[in-house]
C-alpha cells in the first residue's frame, strides 16, 4: 500500500520562530490533507491541498503532487500551535503520515 | 467548516461489557463515514469504512464481529465494541466524507477515549 511519511518527527520551537513540515507520499494520490490534533485528541481541518498552494493566516502549504510531497508552513509560531500535525492522503480512504508533534515554548 | 458530532467523549466500562460509540454529521449528509483508532503516541489506523445501508469493509487485522458498526442513516453511523477487553482500551475516532462530489473532504469527531477495567 502506499506509504507516507512526515519529518520531522519531533519539533522544539521558540515562540515567535518560522518551521516547515513536510509530508512524502509513495504514490499518486486523490487528494491531501493536513491536520493539527490538539492536546485534547480532536482533529482540527488544515488544508485540503491535493495540488498547488494555500495560505491561512500564519499557516501555508504547498503540494507538489508530481513529485509526491507537501509542506506545511508555520510562521511567527504561537504556544497554541504546539500538537501534532498530520497530513494524510487519500487514495479512496485516507491513510495518515506518522506526524509531527511541535511543542511551542514561551 | 462542517461538524461532527461524536459521543460519548469519555467511557470507562468493565471487562466484558459492550460499549456504543455514536458519530452523526450535523450540517451535512455522509452516505460515507470512518472509523479510526489511534493509541497514545501513534497515528490514526483505519478500522473500517462505513457505508449508509450496506455492510461496513474492514481493514486487514480488525474482527468485524467485535466492532461492529452500523450506518443506518446518512448522518448516524455507530461503532460497538462487543465484550470489551482492557486491550481494547483506545482512542475511537470517526470522520464522514460530504456527499457532495465536490467536497471530497473527511471531517473528524473530536473522538471517544475507552477505558476497560
Amino acid at each position: 500500500g502506499i506509504q507516507v511519511e512526515q519529518s520531522p518527527p519531533d519539533l522544539i520551537l521558540q515562540e515567535g520562530a518560522n518551521s516547515t513540515l513536510r509530508c512524502n507520499f509513495s504514490d499518486s494520490v486523490n487528494n491531501l490533507q493536513w491536520f493539527h490534533q490538539n492536546p485534547w485528541g480532536q482533529l482540527i481541518n488544515l488544508f485540503y491541498i491535493p495540488s498547488g498552494t494555500k495560505q491561512n493566516g500564519r499557516l501555508s502549504a504547498t503540494t507538489v503532487a508530481t513529485e509526491r510531497y507537501s509542506l506545511l508552513y508555520i510562521s511567527s509560531s504561537q504556544t497554541t500551535d504546539s500538537g501534532v500535525y498530520f497530513c494524510a492522503v487519500n487514495t479512496g480512504k485516507l491513510i495518515f503520515g506518522q506526524g509531527t508533534t511541535l511543542q511551542v515554548k514561551p | 467548516g462542517a461538524v461532527v458530532s461524536q459521543h460519548p467523549s469519555r467511557v470507562i466500562c468493565k471487562s466484558g461489557t459492550s460499549v456504543k460509540i455514536e458519530c452523526r454529521s450535523l450540517d451535512f449528509q455522509a452516505t460515507t463515514m470512518f472509523w479510526y483508532r489511534q493509541f497514545p503516541k501513534q497515528s490514526l489506523m483505519l478500522m473500517a469504512t462505513s457505508n449508509e445501508g450496506s455492510k461496513a469493509t474492514y481493514e486487514q487485522g480488525v474482527e468485524k464481529d467485535k466492532f461492529l458498526i452500523n450506518h443506518a442513516s446518512l448522518t448516524l453511523s455507530t461503532l460497538t465494541v462487543t465484550s470489551a477487553h482492557p486491550e481494547d482500551s483506545s482512542f475511537y475516532i470517526c470522520s464522514a466524507r460530504d456527499t457532495q462530489p465536490t467536497k471530497n473532504i473527511q471531517y473528524f469527531g473530536a473522538g471517544t477515549r475507552l477505558s476497560v477495567l
